[in-house]
C-alpha cells in the first residue's frame, strides 16, 4: 500500500479557497487517490476520487501532477461548516473482492470565522 | 440520496456481553465493510465481505467477532464477550465497487462497561 502523508492540521477563513496536499511518493500504476471527509461522531464522507489530471465536482476540485507522487484537494470558498478531518487515501482499483480503506491520522481543517 | 443506516446509533453494554450491530447498506452494493475508531483515534479497518464472504480481516477481527448478511438488506457484526476495549465508535461501510467509494454509516457507540 502506497503509504501517504498529509499535514495534521490547517486553519482557513470563511470564503477563502483551501489546499490540503498530500504525498505518496511510492504510489503504484493501478492506485487511485481518494478524499474522505469526517466530521465529529459521524462517518467518513466521501469527497472525491481521481487517478491523473484534475477532477472536479460539487464539492471540491483534485489535483493530480503528471507524476502522481502528490495530489491537492481544494474546496473552494470554505464555511465554518467545512471543519472536519480530511483524509487522503491511495488504493488500487481492483474487483472481485471487497479490499480495505487504510485511513491515516488526516488533516483538521479548522474554519473560522 | 441513498444511505447506509446503522442501528442503534448508541449500545451500552456489559463486559463478557454479546452485542449485534446491524446495518442496512445502500440497496445495490455488492462490497460491505466495518471499521472501527477509538476515541481520538484512527479509522481502523474490521472486515470486508463480498459474495457472502469475508474478503479481507485485520488482526483486530479475532475469534470473538463475526459478520452476517442475513438477509438481502442486513448486515451484522456480533462481538461474542465485548471487552472494555471493544469500546468505540463502529462503522458500517457499503461500495458498488471494490474498493472504491466506499458510503459511510454514522456509526454505533459501542460503550462497554
Amino acid at each position: 500500500l502506497a503509504k501517504t502523508t498529509q499535514p495534521i492540521s490547517m486553519d482557513s477563513y470563511e470564503g477563502q479557497e483551501v489546499n490540503i496536499t498530500c504525498s505518496h511518493n511510492n504510489i503504484a500504476t493501478n492506485d487511485y487517490i481518494t478524499w474522505y471527509q469526517q466530521f465529529p461522531s459521524q462517518g467518513p464522507r466521501f469527497i472525491i476520487q481521481g487517478y491523473k489530471t484534475k477532477v472536479t465536482n460539487e464539492v471540491a476540485s483534485l489535483f493530480i501532477p503528471a507524476d502522481r507522487k502528490s495530489s491537492t484537494l481544494s474546496l473552494p470558498r470554505v464555511s465554518l461548516s467545512d471543519t472536519a478531518v480530511y483524509y487522503c487515501l491511495v488504493r488500487p482499483i481492483s474487483s472481485g473482492s471487497a479490499r480495505q480503506l487504510t485511513f491515516g491520522s488526516g488533516t483538521q481543517l479548522t474554519v473560522l470565522p | 440520496e441513498p444511505e447506509v443506516t446503522q442501528t442503534p446509533s448508541h449500545q451500552v453494554t456489559q463486559m463478557g456481553q454479546e452485542v449485534i450491530l446491524r446495518c442496512v447498506p445502500i440497496s445495490n452494493h455488492l462490497y460491505f465493510y466495518w471499521y472501527r475508531q477509538i476515541l481520538g483515534q484512527k479509522v481502523e479497518f474490521l472486515v470486508s465481505f463480498y459474495n457472502n464472504e469475508i474478503s479481507e480481516k485485520s488482526e483486530i477481527f479475532d475469534d470473538q467477532f463475526s459478520v452476517e448478511r442475513p438477509d438481502g438488506s442486513n448486515f451484522t457484526l456480533k462481538i461474542r464477550s465485548t471487552k472494555l476495549e471493544d469500546s468505540a465508535m463502529y462503522f458500517c461501510a457499503s461500495g458498488p465497487e471494490s474498493p472504491l467509494p466506499q458510503h459511510f454509516g454514522d456509526g454505533t457507540r459501542l460503550s462497554i462497561l
